[in-house]
């Protein structure tokens, strides 16, 4: 089955500084990358996605890249705010078409901004 | 993600005793899903179903049932065979247009006592 990894764990950035985290795949089959953000004890939200036919994607803020050969895809959040504080998971999926299955997910990275 | 919803918001769990956790949602989505959320980890599948009375096992399925009798609703049985259940408890949907895209409820902490 998929594998995803997930770094850094933790990672503190200055306010107005941007932040990276990155994610490697393991099934090169996987078609389907999104990216959550979840707040203290409030579920998941959703905040960008991006199809393996696509190399990046740009949503103000945020943008997420993809490089299918290497199996790893990266979430770039550049001006960081002290509302962008939580943590971020990623995950990957295959998606046959024919109904999508549960999603992988890494372990999450819990993002920091200092003031 | 606002037509998905979790009961109870708290639930504790004797030993030896089965519980159920209820999902429901109205936005007309097929396929929905249950994740185990342990302190310091990512979400794990633990059961999910693409149609009305069908379903798979995920990742961690032992010590679970679940049943889709209707398309609004898929609740989760954590039964007393499942021997660490203390985690919180996510459920998901996806719509049929965009089946990949899940959304999700705002979970069930369930505690032992």
């Amino acid at each position: 089955g998929e594998n995803v990894e997930q770094h850094p764990s933790t990672l503190s950035v200055q306010e107005g500084d941007s932040a990276v985290i990155k994610c490697t795949y393991s099934d090169s089959a996987s078609n389907y990358f999104p990216w959550y953000k979840q707040e203290l004890g409030k579920r998941p939200q959703l905040i960008i996605d991006i199809r393996s036919n696509v190399g990046e994607k740009k949503d103000q803020r945020i943008a997420v890249t993809l490089n299918k050969t290497a199996k790893h895809f990266s979430l770039h959040i550049t001006e960081t705010q002290p509302e962008d504080s939580a943590v971020y998971f990623c995950a990957a999926v295959w998606d046959s078409g024919g109904g999508a299955d549960g999603l992988t997910f890494g372990k999450g990275t819990h993002l920091i901004i200092q003031p | 993600d606002g037509g998905i919803t979790q009961s109870p918001k708290y639930l504790f769990r004797k030993e030896g005793q089965n519980v159920t956790l209820s999902c429901e949602q109205n936005l007309n989505h097929d396929a929905m899903y249950w994740y185990r959320q342990d302190p310091g980890q990512g979400l794990r599948l633990i059961y999910y179903s693409q149609i009305v009375n069908d379903f798979q096992k995920g990742d961690i399925a032992e010590g679970y049932s679940v049943s889709r009798e209707k398309k609004e609703s898929f609740p989760l049985t954590v039964t007393s065979a499942q021997k660490n259940p203390t985690a919180f408890y996510l459920c998901a949907s996806s719509s049929p247009d965009r089946e990949e895209t899940q959304y999700f409820g705002p979970g069930t902490r369930l505690l032992v006592l």
